[in-house]
């Protein structure tokens, strides 16, 4: 019920393509979905966030697509470049309840030059 | 930009020994966190601290883990008797008063050897 389920493992794209990772939650009580960017060696650094209210959300080339009906929800980066190059991570979290933060897995995205 | 600075980058232990991992949260920060990720797996939230007493703890952080903000500034996780298990990156984060994005440190690798 608390998991965050993460997919995939691991993801390659060419330079300039488009990098989709998707998440399903079973929690209907989450209610804030931030996405997180870490660098070898490095904290998780938060990259975008949406509530369920809103069914996409954009920043730059980083762009969430939310569907609260089939409880998933993706991070597609646009014009991936080699600096993109990172472990992303899908979370969520019960806004009113609690603080802590539920992680997926994470993935290796690793972008080709 | 403010962060949360976290101390050592690295601590090696032997089974058994007392550990205490240090954090410098951002200062005007009033919400505390302590979460790890084992090697290859997902970040784990451990304990929430607010208002100098835990607010929330997950089933791994049991007797042997405590947590202290000793003078205001620091904020310290302590592991009384290690275990190999334990071996993980430790992160520490904190949240400011509008209650919106925990900002993560860059971790403490322990080796409990």
């Amino acid at each position: 019920q608390q998991q965050v389920k993460q997919s995939p493992q691991s993801l390659i794209v060419q330079k300039g393509g488009i990098s989709i990772i998707n998440c399903a939650y079973e929690n209907t009580a989450f209610d804030y979905f931030p996405w997180y960017q870490q660098f070898p060696g490095k904290g998780p650094a938060l990259l975008i966030a949406i509530r369920p209210d809103v069914s996409e959300k954009k920043e730059g080339r980083f762009t969430i697509s939310f569907n609260k009906s089939a409880k998933q929800f993706s991070l597609h980066i646009m014009d991936s470049q080699p600096g993109d190059s990172a472990t992303y991570f899908c979370a969520a979290r019960e806004d009113f309840r609690d603080d802590k933060i539920i992680f997926g897995k994470g993935t290796r995205l690793h972008i080709l030059p | 930009e403010p962060e949360v600075t976290q101390t050592p980058s690295h601590q090696v232990t032997q089974m058994g020994q007392e550990v205490i991992l240090r954090c410098v949260p951002i200062s005007n920060h009033l919400y505390f966190y302590w979460y790890r990720q084992i090697l290859g797996q997902k970040v784990e939230f451990l304990v929430s601290f607010y208002n100098n007493e835990i607010s929330e703890k997950s089933e791994i952080f049991d007797d042997q883990f405590s947590v202290e903000r000793p003078d205001g500034s620091n904020f310290t996780l302590k592991i009384r008797s290690t275990k190999l298990e334990d071996s993980a990156m430790y992160f520490c984060a904190s949240m400011g008063p509008g209650k919106n994005i925990q900002y993560f440190g860059a971790g403490t690798r322990l080796s409990v050897l």
